[in-house]
């Protein structure tokens, strides 16, 4: 079964202080695709990354990062310097080759200034 | 280019009533998605579409009807709804099977009293 867990209900940090995400995901499939998406206060989704499995390249952007490792079957979200403007839900998605998304609960975040 | 739109943003229906929530896109999509967000519970599908004249179920169906007789467009209705489909409504699309990017739309907040 294809699962996505984000253990992290609510995560609280600091003004300028680095956070990490985590997303943990379960899948027999060799090929598949792990997304990250953002979900301001306003509501809407936004999606932030995707990776496939044979890509384990750490991606930067920014502020952000993300570690992808198979071997413990995650795929971490970092933010460096949180600001304010980082508060909002995050969701990390799989797709194992079909045409649906696995999303995991989510994790909120909140940058206290 | 506006993407995926929803209408109308929020609804207030009383029980047994029904109504239809309209999603559409100008990105020339074949797959739509209706999801629903619930506290806690992350995004459940409720129904999507593989293409114009098709719909299949997802996680969460019963109670719900879909259709998509024009590519752009994807109907999520509502036949009698009852105070359990209160929820934030999205509707997302995407133009790859495996890749499956799913762009989202703003979201439809459905209270039922």
């Amino acid at each position: 079964a294809q699962k996505v867990t984000q253990a992290q209900t609510e995560i609280s940090v600091v003004e300028k202080e680095d956070v990490t995400l985590d997303c943990v995901y379960e899948t027999r499939d060799t090929t598949y695709y792990l997304f990250w998406y953002k979900q301001p206060p306003s509501g809407e989704l936004v999606f932030l990354i995707r990776r496939n499995s044979f890509d384990e390249q750490n991606e930067i952007s920014g502020r952000y990062s993300w570690n992808f490792q198979k071997s413990t079957s995650s795929f971490n979200f970092t933010i460096t310097a949180s600001q304010v403007v980082d508060s909002a839900v995050y969701f990390c998605a799989l797709n194992f080759g079909n045409e649906k998304l696995t999303f995991g609960t989510g994790t909120r975040l909140t940058i206290i200034p | 280019n506006a993407g995926v739109t929803q209408t109308p943003k929020f609804r207030v229906l009383k029980t047994g009533q029904s109504m239809t929530l309209l999603c559409a896109q100008d990105m020339n999509h074949e797959y739509m998605y209706w999801y629903r967000q619930d506290p806690g519970m992350g995004l459940r599908l409720i129904h999507y579409s593989v293409g114009e004249g098709t719909t299949a179920k997802g996680e969460v169906p019963d109670g719900y009807n879909v259709s998509r007789l024009k590519k752009q467009n994807f109907l999520l209705g509502l036949e009698s709804a009852a105070p359990s489909q209160t929820s934030v409504y999205f509707c997302a699309s995407s133009t790859d099977r495996e890749l499956n990017t799913q762009y989202f739309g703003p979201g439809t907040r459905l209270t039922v009293l």
